[in-house]
């Protein structure tokens, strides 16, 4: 079983639909952090987060520490937002990340 | 990418030959990291540092070795260039203290023929 797991691992939309990402792990964490990919392009860090939730325009991302879970949520989603969403975990001392496969979003206009 | 380029951004090398690829940052930050990504795997930690000379493995280091003779250049190198490791290669670079993410580089695209 991997350390972290992200579901869906492929996703389609409409766009201005409401798109829920998810993401758990097994392992004890430092912080999660979530990153974007573009097709052919570089990596994006989202965001990075220990607790509680975080919103950034239309992306909000929410952790359970106890239930060792995150989301990710778009809302009014827009074709721009097709990418791949990687979820990824550090350890304890945080000097490591452990990545999930990533969430392949494609959003239609 | 702000703060972080790495070098060079494409590059074909036969199977056998060094090769040398380089991360410089000027955020002057002490970790800095070196990734492979590749179709089925996800991204994996080749090597990291946390300091000038101060380096450890990751999950696949073999292979592969590091070097960081001052703050703002991580080299990796291929002694000898495989098919296998035909990948894109990303560098990255964090912070101390944690309340900040990571920043990546644009990536490597590395092709062994």
């Amino acid at each position: 079983k991997n350390e972290v797991e992200q579901s869906p691992q492929n996703l389609t939309a409409q766009e201005g639909e409401f798109i829920t990402i998810n993401c758990s792990y097994s392992v004890g964490i430092s912080a999660l952090h979530w990153l974007q990919q573009h097709p052919g392009g570089g990596i994006v860090s989202l965001f990075m987060l220990s607790s509680g939730k975080k919103k950034h325009g239309r992306l909000i991302a929410t952790i359970n520490i106890q239930e060792k879970h995150s989301s990710l949520h778009i809302t009014a989603s827009h074709p721009r937002d097709s990418a791949v969403y990687i979820c990824a975990v550090g350890g304890e001392y945080g000097n490591k990340l452990v990545f999930g496969a990533g969430t392949i979003l494609r959003v239609k206009s | 990418d702000a703060g972080i380029t790495q070098s060079p951004r494409h590059k074909v090398t036969e199977t056998g030959t060094p090769v040398t690829l380089r991360c410089h940052q000027t955020e002057n930050h002490r970790y800095m990291y070196w990734y492979r990504q590749d179709p089925g795997h996800g991204l994996r930690l080749i090597h990291y540092s946390y300091g000038v000379k101060d380096t450890d493995k990751g999950e696949v280091s073999d292979g592969y070795s590091v070097s960081r003779s001052k703050t703002e250049d991580f080299l990796l190198t291929l002694e000898s260039a495989t098919s296998s490791q035909t990948s894109v290669y990303f560098c990255a670079i964090r912070p101390t203290g944690g309340i900040y993410g990571y920043t990546f580089g644009s990536g490597t695209r590395l092709t062994v023929v």
